[in-house]
């Protein structure tokens, strides 16, 4: 019944070791973001891939990276983690269809510590 | 990005309507109203969406305002499981529908 899958749902990695999270999807969806939402806030979108085209937020950082390499999988690297960095990471799907996009399905999350 | 705001907190008792205010006093035309929900330890999960008119699905109910400035999420009886952060976010379908989330109301249900 999974339709937004994220492993792993815990990661811990150490300060500046580079980490990528996973997400797979069963909807066959063609747009996946990435969210961050730290403890006590709203999630805030990182980027999104819309098929294969990749969309940056203007403000998220260079740290942070996302590959998509088929329909059903999407992975965000954190090339040097901060202390910052610990927070929850939530990848959603949703469907777009010429110019209308619809709801968005979102996984469980990823939370990360890092030490 | 249209802005919406949201008192932080409200408390309901089990079983009884809850009427969840949100204000976007400068919504565009374009601009859909949606409300998603984040329970406890999950990611968020859609609820409800309209633009004009009021909207009815097997979650809730979404009452709009004639002017569109404000709307209301009801849920007609309030469950445990209700309990969580609602989330009301203006978006426009035609343009990524790209969610910017506010700071939500987190619901409390009392048994």
């Amino acid at each position: 019944d999974a339709m937004v899958i994220q492993n792993p749902r815990y990661q811990v990695t150490q300060f500046g070791k580079p980490v990528t999270l996973s997400c797979s999807q069963t909807l066959n969806h063609n747009v996946m973001y990435w969210y961050q939402q730290k403890s006590s806030q709203a999630p805030k979108l990182l980027f999104h891939y819309y098929d294969k085209d990749f969309n940056n937020e203007a403000d998220t950082p260079d740290n942070f990276q996302s590959r998509r390499p088929n329909t059903s999988f999407c992975f965000l690297d954190i090339r040097s983690p901060g202390l910052g960095d610990a927070a929850m990471y939530l990848c959603a799907t949703s469907i777009r269809i010429g110019g209308t996009s619809y709801e968005q399905y979102f996984g469980p999350g990823t939370r990360l510590t890092v030490t | 990005d249209a802005k919406t705001t949201q008192p932080n907190s409200m408390e309901s008792n089990e079983e009884e309507p809850v009427h969840l205010p949100c204000n976007h006093s400068t919504i565009s035309g374009t601009d859909y109203i949606h409300w998603y929900r984040q329970l406890p330890s999950q990611g968020p999960e859609y609820v409800i969406h309209g633009l004009t008119s009021n909207v009815n699905n097997r979650m809730a109910s979404l009452a709009i305002a004639e002017d569109r400035k404000s709307s209301t999420l009801i849920l007609h009886r309030a469950t445990l499981r209700d309990a969580a952060v609602y989330y009301c976010i203006l978006g426009s379908w035609n343009a990524g529908n790209m969610l910017t989330f506010g700071g939500g109301t987190r619901l409390m249900v009392k048994p």
